[in-house]
Parts: C-alpha cells; structure tokens; sequence
C-alpha cells in the first residue's frame, strides 16, 4: 500500500543534542513538508519542498534543517538551536488534493 | 499573516444530530479548502476537499465554500461518537497546496 512512513513513533533528546527524524513515501508525490503540532496551537509548517534538491523555509524554520536528495525521503534534523523542540512532528506529502500525513513523531526532551 | 479561524469548541452534540463546523480565512486568493479528522494523538485524515462555491457531499459529510464572505463550513449528518474528533481546517493558495491551518475544533458526539 501507498503512503507516508515517519521514524521513530516517540523520540527522546537530550539538551544540545541533534535528532534527525525520518520520512519516507512511495506515493510518487513531488512535494513534502513539515509540520509541528503543540497543544492549542494548531500545525505550523517548518520546511517544506517541492521538487529534489530544492526545500524553503516554512514560518518556524529556526532550529532546524532538511535534505531532499531523494523523491521519496525528506528527513528533519532538530539541532540543539531548537529551545523547545518537545512536540508533534508531521511529515506530509501532496500532489493535487490535499495532504497525506505519516503516522507522526513525538519528541521530548529530557 | 495569512489565517484560519475556528471555533476551539468543543462543539457537543447527540448522537444523530447534525453538527455544524465553520472556519474563516483571510486570503482572498485562497484556491483550494480542507477538512481534516484528527483523533486525538493520531495524526491528520483528508475528509473533504472543496474548490468552487457551493455545496459538496461525500456520505454523511457536506462541505460549503463561500468565497464571496471567506466562509468554510463541514457538516456532519447523523453524528456518530465515532464522528468524536478534532476537525482542522485548511486552505491553500498556489502550487503544491502548501496550506494554512486552522487551530481545529473539537467535536463530542454524545451517546
């Protein structure tokens, strides 16, 4: 079956630690981005890109980083210049009719 | 800053009644609209997509654009607890629907 597969399911940092978190899609779609989630406050978008070897900063981009060197994969890097990175992250994918969402990542720090 | 606005809720309903969503946007360019179902520590399901003014109905789910008032609407017939959600709306402009999110509302569907 198509779709998105985000890893790992739950994700612990530690202070000055950078995590990458991964995303995979075998849906053939061009585009893919990433969103974090806090409680109240809906998904705020942090890089997205459109085409390989192209990504654009999203409205946080502050404290992370992407690569998109292949089609299928788009991973994120949360860098220890996050302050708050503890979260729900959401990778997504699209064509031409809305999103498709992986499963999700849920950082903390400890 | 473009934005979505909904109602936080919770929006509470009986099981079997019509439960009634609205979402606003600030972007008169706006082209293309969402609903998404979010249970909760799940992540986002596409529900309805709507592009042109009017009504648009998939099974017990009617989704009601009105540009002209930058107006969204989801209405969802015959409530289910399993209807029990967060419903967050979206709206694009541009290539590759890179989308705006709403902060969602959540919906009880009480047995």
């Amino acid at each position: 079956d198509g779709g998105i597969t985000q890893s790992p399911k739950y994700l612990f940092r530690k202070e000055g630690q950078n995590v990458t978190l991964s995303c995979e899609q075998n849906l053939n779609h061009d585009a893919m981005y990433w969103y974090r989630q806090d409680p109240g406050q809906g998904l705020r978008l942090i890089y997205y890109s459109q085409i390989v070897n192209d990504f654009q900063k999203g409205d946080i981009a502050e404290g992370y980083s992407v690569s998109r060197e292949k089609k299928e994969s788009f991973p994120l890097t949360v860098t220890s210049a996050q302050k708050n990175p503890t979260a729900f992250y959401l990778c997504a994918s699209s064509m031409s009719n809305g999103y498709t969402f992986g499963s999700g990542t849920r950082l903390t720090v400890v | 800053q473009k934005e979505v606005e909904q109602n936080s809720g919770p929006l509470s309903v009986p099981e079997g009644a019509i439960a009634s969503l609205n979402c606003t946007y600030s972007d008169r360019g706006s082209q293309s609209f969402f609903w998404y179902r979010q249970y909760s520590g799940k992540s986002p399901e596409l529900i309805m997509s709507i592009y042109s003014n009017g009504d648009k109905e998939d099974g017990r789910f009617t989704a009601q654009l009105n540009k002209a008032s930058q107006y969204v609407s989801l209405l969802i017939r015959d409530s289910q607890p399993s209807d029990s959600a967060t419903y967050l709306c979206a709206v694009g402009s541009g290539g590759y629907q890179k989308v705006t999110f709403g902060t969602g509302t959540k919906l009880q569907v009480i047995p």
